[in-house]
């Protein structure tokens, strides 16, 4: 499809254990983002990549978080040792250089 | 560091009602501004944008005007649908010339809810 694509759509796990969340940007969008949303708590950024300069990750809340971007285009969200306050929706987005954000539908992640 | 404070919702509000949601931000310099819209069941989405002082971003009927005296970005609408329920977002940008790239740092949404 032509959209931002996220998988998998909903992923439940066991505390403690790892979790990779994919996003497959738009074709030719060299910034691609990834947002935490949690109920009640707005879309807290995690990671930011452009092009191929050093990505921002200001944003990730622990070690136990980590993303790539592979080629530039294929990005994965890696959780270690999951806790249950990791539980949220995992949001990413592409844009163009200064353009506007297009999201993926997300991946909700609970772990119990 | 660069912030951006939403008013709380949930919103309810009768159709044709007057809509205002506030948005004030925190940020060093003169950010670019954006409002996101997330409808139910369906991933966020470009309202409306401004992107120096005094520009007023519009869009479906909404519009929303930077003022830099104020730090504010207030999305306003005159006469709301039932199709406009949604969670709205309000977003700066965290560079001065967004065209120079920059993440966007949102707000923790507001839900409107229209009611017929």
């Amino acid at each position: 499809g032509a959209g931002v694509s996220q998988s998998p759509s909903n992923k439940v796990t066991e505390k403690g254990k790892d979790v990779e969340l994919r996003c497959d940007p738009i074709s030719g969008h060299t910034a691609l983002y990834w947002y935490r949303q949690s109920l009640g708590q707005g879309l807290e950024f995690l990671i930011y990549f452009q092009g191929n300069s050093a990505p921002d990750k200001s944003g990730l809340p622990s070690d136990r978080f980590s993303a790539e971007r592979t080629g530039g285009s294929v990005s994965t969200l890696t959780i270690q040792r999951t806790q249950q306050e990791d539980s949220a929706v995992y949001l990413c987005a592409s844009s163009l250089i200064g353009g506007e954000l297009f999201f993926g539908e997300g991946s909700r992640l609970t772990v119990l | 560091g660069n912030s951006v404070t939403q008013m709380e919702g949930p919103v309810t509000l009768s159709e044709e009602a007057f809509l205002t949601i506030n948005c004030t931000y925190t940020a060093t310099g003169y950010p670019s501004l954006f409002w996101y819209v997330q409808y139910p069941g369906e991933g966020l989405q470009l309202l409306l944008k401004a992107t120096k002082a005094d520009d007023k971003g519009s869009n479906k009927g909404f519009e929303a005007t930077y003022r830099k005296e104020t730090t504010s970005f207030h999305l306003e609408k005159g006469s709301v649908q039932v199709s406009d329920s949604a969670v709205y977002f309000c977003a700066l940008s965290d560079k001065k010339d967004y065209n120079q790239g920059g993440k966007l740092i949102f707000g923790q949404g507001t839900e409107l809810s229209v009611k017929p």
